[in-house]
Protein backbone atom coordinates (compact mmCIF):
# COMPACT_ATOMS: atom_id res chain seq x y z
CA UNK A 1 0.00 0.00 0.00
CA UNK A 2 0.86 3.32 -0.78
CA UNK A 3 2.03 5.97 2.23
CA UNK A 4 2.23 9.67 2.20
CA UNK A 5 3.76 11.43 4.88
CA UNK A 6 3.68 14.84 5.86
CA UNK A 7 6.25 15.78 8.82
CA UNK A 8 5.09 19.49 9.42
CA UNK A 9 1.82 20.04 10.83
CA UNK A 10 1.64 23.48 10.82
CA UNK A 11 4.43 26.18 8.99
CA UNK A 12 4.46 29.83 9.37
CA UNK A 13 5.76 32.44 7.06
CA UNK A 14 5.89 36.39 6.71
CA UNK A 15 3.94 37.57 3.92
CA UNK A 16 5.71 38.43 0.60
CA UNK A 17 8.24 35.60 1.92
CA UNK A 18 8.82 32.22 0.42
CA UNK A 19 8.00 28.86 2.13
CA UNK A 20 8.48 25.50 1.24
CA UNK A 21 6.13 22.24 2.65
CA UNK A 22 7.63 19.00 2.37
CA UNK A 23 6.15 15.36 1.67
CA UNK A 24 7.33 12.34 0.83
CA UNK A 25 5.14 8.69 -0.01
CA UNK A 26 6.59 5.38 -0.58
CA UNK A 27 5.38 3.14 -3.62
CA UNK A 28 6.45 0.55 -5.40
CA UNK A 29 4.77 1.24 -8.53
CA UNK A 30 7.10 3.36 -11.41
CA UNK A 31 4.15 5.47 -12.61
CA UNK A 32 1.75 7.57 -10.50
CA UNK A 33 0.37 11.00 -10.25
CA UNK A 34 1.50 12.77 -6.85
CA UNK A 35 -0.70 16.27 -6.15
CA UNK A 36 -0.69 18.63 -3.70
CA UNK A 37 -4.15 20.08 -2.46
CA UNK A 38 -5.15 23.00 -0.74
CA UNK A 39 -8.21 23.25 1.78
CA UNK A 40 -9.20 26.51 2.90
CA UNK A 41 -11.89 26.95 5.79
CA UNK A 42 -14.60 26.10 4.00
CA UNK A 43 -13.08 22.82 3.70
CA UNK A 44 -13.47 22.86 -0.42
CA UNK A 45 -10.42 20.73 -1.51
CA UNK A 46 -8.50 22.98 -4.18
CA UNK A 47 -5.83 21.41 -6.70
CA UNK A 48 -2.91 23.24 -6.37
CA UNK A 49 -0.41 21.64 -8.68
CA UNK A 50 0.29 17.95 -9.97
CA UNK A 51 3.23 15.87 -11.18
CA UNK A 52 2.93 12.82 -13.04
CA UNK A 53 5.72 10.66 -11.98
CA UNK A 54 7.78 10.05 -15.36
CA UNK A 55 8.04 13.71 -16.30
CA UNK A 56 11.48 14.72 -14.96
CA UNK A 57 10.52 18.44 -15.40
CA UNK A 58 9.46 19.89 -12.10
CA UNK A 59 5.49 21.37 -12.35
CA UNK A 60 4.90 24.62 -11.69
CA UNK A 61 1.59 26.93 -11.72
CA UNK A 62 2.33 30.86 -11.06
CA UNK A 63 3.67 31.02 -7.99
CA UNK A 64 3.70 27.51 -7.01
CA UNK A 65 6.34 25.20 -8.13
CA UNK A 66 7.29 21.55 -7.04
CA UNK A 67 10.48 19.68 -6.25
CA UNK A 68 9.48 16.31 -7.09
CA UNK A 69 12.71 13.70 -6.33
CA UNK A 70 11.62 10.60 -7.84
CA UNK A 71 14.39 8.54 -6.14
CA UNK A 72 14.25 9.96 -3.03
CA UNK A 73 10.17 9.57 -3.31
CA UNK A 74 10.18 13.30 -2.59
CA UNK A 75 7.39 15.66 -3.28
CA UNK A 76 8.02 19.24 -1.91
CA UNK A 77 5.89 22.22 -2.92
CA UNK A 78 7.55 26.25 -2.73
CA UNK A 79 4.94 28.86 -2.70
CA UNK A 80 6.91 32.29 -3.62
CA UNK A 81 5.43 35.72 -2.72
CA UNK A 82 2.79 34.03 0.13
CA UNK A 83 -0.41 36.09 0.12
CA UNK A 84 -2.93 36.31 2.95
CA UNK A 85 -5.17 34.07 0.22
CA UNK A 86 -2.45 31.17 0.63
CA UNK A 87 -3.33 30.75 4.04
CA UNK A 88 -5.22 26.61 4.65
CA UNK A 89 -4.59 23.10 4.58
CA UNK A 90 -1.84 21.58 2.56
CA UNK A 91 -2.36 18.17 1.22
CA UNK A 92 0.03 16.13 -0.49
CA UNK A 93 -1.55 12.89 -2.03
CA UNK A 94 -0.82 9.94 -4.58
CA UNK A 95 -2.21 8.25 -6.84
CA UNK A 96 -1.74 5.44 -9.13
CA UNK A 97 -1.71 5.78 -12.86
CA UNK A 98 -3.34 3.32 -14.71
CA UNK A 99 -6.84 3.70 -15.47
CA UNK A 100 -8.19 6.13 -13.02
CA UNK A 101 -9.92 3.98 -10.66
CA UNK A 102 -7.79 4.53 -7.98
CA UNK A 103 -8.87 7.01 -5.34
CA UNK A 104 -6.26 9.41 -3.55
CA UNK A 105 -3.97 8.92 -0.75
CA UNK A 106 -3.31 11.84 1.03
CA UNK A 107 -1.20 12.48 3.75
CA UNK A 108 -2.19 14.41 7.27
CA UNK A 109 -1.45 17.99 6.33
CA UNK A 110 0.57 21.25 7.00
CA UNK A 111 -1.51 24.18 8.19
CA UNK A 112 0.00 26.99 6.38
CA UNK A 113 -0.57 30.74 8.59
CA UNK A 114 0.85 33.42 6.45
CA UNK A 115 1.85 36.54 8.88
CA UNK A 116 1.10 40.30 7.61
CA UNK B 1 -12.53 22.50 -14.86
CA UNK B 2 -15.61 20.44 -13.61
CA UNK B 3 -18.05 21.33 -11.37
CA UNK B 4 -18.66 18.87 -8.79
CA UNK B 5 -22.02 19.10 -6.07
CA UNK B 6 -23.11 17.36 -3.21
CA UNK B 7 -26.59 17.72 -0.93
CA UNK B 8 -26.93 18.43 1.30
CA UNK B 9 -24.20 20.49 2.64
CA UNK B 10 -24.97 20.22 6.53
CA UNK B 11 -27.13 17.78 7.62
CA UNK B 12 -28.20 16.74 11.45
CA UNK B 13 -30.03 13.56 12.67
CA UNK B 14 -30.77 11.32 15.49
CA UNK B 15 -28.83 8.20 16.17
CA UNK B 16 -30.43 5.34 14.66
CA UNK B 17 -31.59 7.12 11.42
CA UNK B 18 -30.59 6.96 7.82
CA UNK B 19 -28.65 10.09 5.91
CA UNK B 20 -28.67 9.55 2.07
CA UNK B 21 -25.73 12.11 0.73
CA UNK B 22 -25.54 12.84 -3.11
CA UNK B 23 -23.29 13.54 -5.29
CA UNK B 24 -23.30 14.84 -8.68
CA UNK B 25 -21.51 15.75 -11.72
CA UNK B 26 -22.45 18.93 -13.19
CA UNK B 27 -20.89 19.04 -16.44
CA UNK B 28 -19.22 15.58 -17.44
CA UNK B 29 -19.87 12.32 -17.13
CA UNK B 30 -18.36 10.29 -14.38
CA UNK B 31 -18.07 6.25 -14.52
CA UNK B 32 -16.32 6.71 -11.42
CA UNK B 33 -16.42 8.53 -8.10
CA UNK B 34 -14.77 8.65 -4.93
CA UNK B 35 -15.98 8.95 -1.06
CA UNK B 36 -13.78 10.18 1.22
CA UNK B 37 -14.24 10.74 5.17
CA UNK B 38 -12.51 13.78 6.73
CA UNK B 39 -13.05 13.67 10.85
CA UNK B 40 -11.85 17.20 12.25
CA UNK B 41 -8.26 18.21 11.91
CA UNK B 42 -7.68 15.46 10.41
CA UNK B 43 -6.65 14.44 6.74
CA UNK B 44 -9.07 12.54 4.03
CA UNK B 45 -9.50 9.01 4.01
CA UNK B 46 -10.94 7.19 1.17
CA UNK B 47 -13.98 4.70 1.98
CA UNK B 48 -15.16 3.35 -1.06
CA UNK B 49 -14.84 3.97 -4.91
CA UNK B 50 -18.43 3.97 -6.89
CA UNK B 51 -18.41 2.58 -10.16
CA UNK B 52 -21.38 3.43 -12.66
CA UNK B 53 -23.48 0.48 -12.87
CA UNK B 54 -21.80 -1.93 -10.72
CA UNK B 55 -20.70 -2.46 -6.74
CA UNK B 56 -18.68 -0.40 -4.97
CA UNK B 57 -15.44 -1.22 -3.43
CA UNK B 58 -14.58 -0.32 -0.16
CA UNK B 59 -11.69 0.29 1.71
CA UNK B 60 -10.27 -2.27 3.91
CA UNK B 61 -11.90 -1.02 7.46
CA UNK B 62 -15.18 0.45 6.18
CA UNK B 63 -18.70 -1.70 6.70
CA UNK B 64 -19.85 -1.62 3.72
CA UNK B 65 -23.48 -2.56 4.97
CA UNK B 66 -23.30 0.55 6.81
CA UNK B 67 -21.92 3.05 3.83
CA UNK B 68 -24.06 1.86 0.95
CA UNK B 69 -23.19 2.81 -2.33
CA UNK B 70 -25.64 3.37 -5.20
CA UNK B 71 -24.47 5.11 -8.73
CA UNK B 72 -26.68 4.12 -10.99
CA UNK B 73 -26.40 7.11 -13.46
CA UNK B 74 -23.17 8.49 -14.82
CA UNK B 75 -23.67 11.72 -13.13
CA UNK B 76 -24.78 10.58 -9.65
CA UNK B 77 -23.53 8.59 -6.76
CA UNK B 78 -24.93 8.14 -3.64
CA UNK B 79 -23.64 7.48 0.34
CA UNK B 80 -26.54 6.32 2.87
CA UNK B 81 -24.93 6.14 6.21
CA UNK B 82 -27.39 3.66 7.93
CA UNK B 83 -28.23 3.25 11.36
CA UNK B 84 -26.20 6.50 11.87
CA UNK B 85 -24.60 6.67 15.25
CA UNK B 86 -22.62 9.88 16.79
CA UNK B 87 -19.57 8.20 15.94
CA UNK B 88 -19.92 8.52 12.21
CA UNK B 89 -20.79 12.16 12.95
CA UNK B 90 -17.73 13.67 10.50
CA UNK B 91 -17.39 15.54 7.08
CA UNK B 92 -18.04 13.48 3.85
CA UNK B 93 -16.53 14.60 0.61
CA UNK B 94 -16.94 12.75 -2.90
CA UNK B 95 -14.95 13.47 -6.11
CA UNK B 96 -15.57 12.19 -9.46
CA UNK B 97 -12.94 11.65 -12.18
CA UNK B 98 -13.57 12.94 -15.59
CA UNK B 99 -12.58 9.80 -18.30
CA UNK B 100 -11.22 13.20 -20.48
CA UNK B 101 -8.71 13.73 -17.93
CA UNK B 102 -7.14 10.79 -16.41
CA UNK B 103 -5.33 12.51 -13.80
CA UNK B 104 -7.34 14.68 -12.30
CA UNK B 105 -10.79 14.25 -9.89
CA UNK B 106 -12.88 17.20 -8.94
CA UNK B 107 -14.17 17.38 -5.32
CA UNK B 108 -17.38 18.02 -4.50
CA UNK B 109 -17.97 20.85 -1.24
CA UNK B 110 -18.39 18.26 0.85
CA UNK B 111 -21.39 17.42 3.99
CA UNK B 112 -21.26 18.15 7.73
CA UNK B 113 -23.31 15.32 8.63
CA UNK B 114 -23.97 15.54 13.01
CA UNK B 115 -25.16 12.51 14.44
CA UNK B 116 -26.75 13.21 17.79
Amino acid sequence: AQTVTQSQPEMSVQEAETVTLSCTYDTSESDYYLFWYKQPPSRQMILVIRQEAYKQQNATENRFSVNFQKAAKSFSLKISDSQLGDAAMYFCAYRNSGGGADGLTFGKGTHLIIQP
Amino acid sequence: GAVVSQHPSRVICKSGTSVKIECRSLDFQATTMFWYRQFPKQSLMLMATSNEGSKATYEQGVEKDKFLINHASLTLSTLTVTSAHPEDSSFYICSARDPRDNSEQFFGPGTRLTVL
